[in-house]
């Protein structure tokens, strides 16, 4: 069974860093581009950003670009997302996901409980 | 800012068929990007329903169905039932954003 497992999330002061990890099982990681998702309260998903299964391309919503470094460690095997400068608009329940096959085409088939991350003072 | 447009919300008793829109443009559903729909109830995971247009994930029972036409999609639910109630989204890539792009959702409710 497929399971993705978010952790690290919590409350931080704006401006700050917070890296958020995520867990894969169940399936082989090396093989499949994973992404980040958010959820800010009462809104709508929002994709957040996207790594290859090889780890060597990343992609990153305008929002957080600049911002946010998205990582894969395959000795580790986690999925991780480096969250730096944030503000008050970045809190939000952030789901990793994972890519159905390879491509930009490609839907989002299992999706983690997500981990809730507040930016406030 | 969603690039995709849902209607906010639908409604039916049980055992109706309602259907949700997601509306796009050329850059993204109209530029034959596929499109992928989800439900999601608030706390949980969410939950891929149908991908690339029109296709069910094993275990999604058939009274789900999607369509694509033009610069449009449409998640279709016949036989509603009270489990059904959730939020729905449907999802594309977009070639002016270089990323993936969500429709606004739309909440589903069973009267």
């Amino acid at each position: 069974e497929v399971q993705l497992v978010e952790s690290g999330g919590g409350l931080v002061q704006p401006g700050g860093s917070l890296r958020l990890s995520c867990a894969p099982s169940g399936f082989n990681f090396n093989d499949y581009a994973m992404r980040w998702v958010r959820q800010a309260p009462g809104k709508g998903l929002e994709w957040v950003s996207g790594v290859s299964a090889g780890g060597f391309s990343t992609y990153y919503a305008e929002s957080v670009k600049g911002r946010f470094t998205i990582s894969r460690d395959t000795s580790k095997n986690t999925l991780y997302l480096q969250m730096n400068s944030l503000r008050a608009e970045d809190t939000a329940v952030y789901f990793c996901a994972k890519s159905r096959g390879g491509g930009r085409n490609s839907g989002f088939d299992h999706w983690g409980q997500g981990t809730l991350v507040t930016v406030s003072s | 800012q969603s690039v995709l447009t849902q209607p906010p919300s639908v409604s039916g008793a049980p055992g109706q068929r309602v259907t949700i829109s997601c509306t796009g443009s050329s850059s993204n559903i109209g530029a034959t990007y596929d499109v992928h729909w989800y439900q999601h109830l608030p706390g949980t995971a969410p939950k891929l329903l149908i991908y690339d247009n029109n296709n069910r994930p094993s275990g999604v029972p058939d009274r789900f169905s999607g369509s694509k036409s033009g610069t449009s999609a449409s998640l279709a639910i016949t036989g509603l039932q009270a489990e059904d109630e959730a939020d729905y989204y449907c999802q594309s890539y977009d070639s002016s954003l270089s990323g993936y792009v969500f429709g606004t959702g739309t909440k589903v409710t069973v009267l």
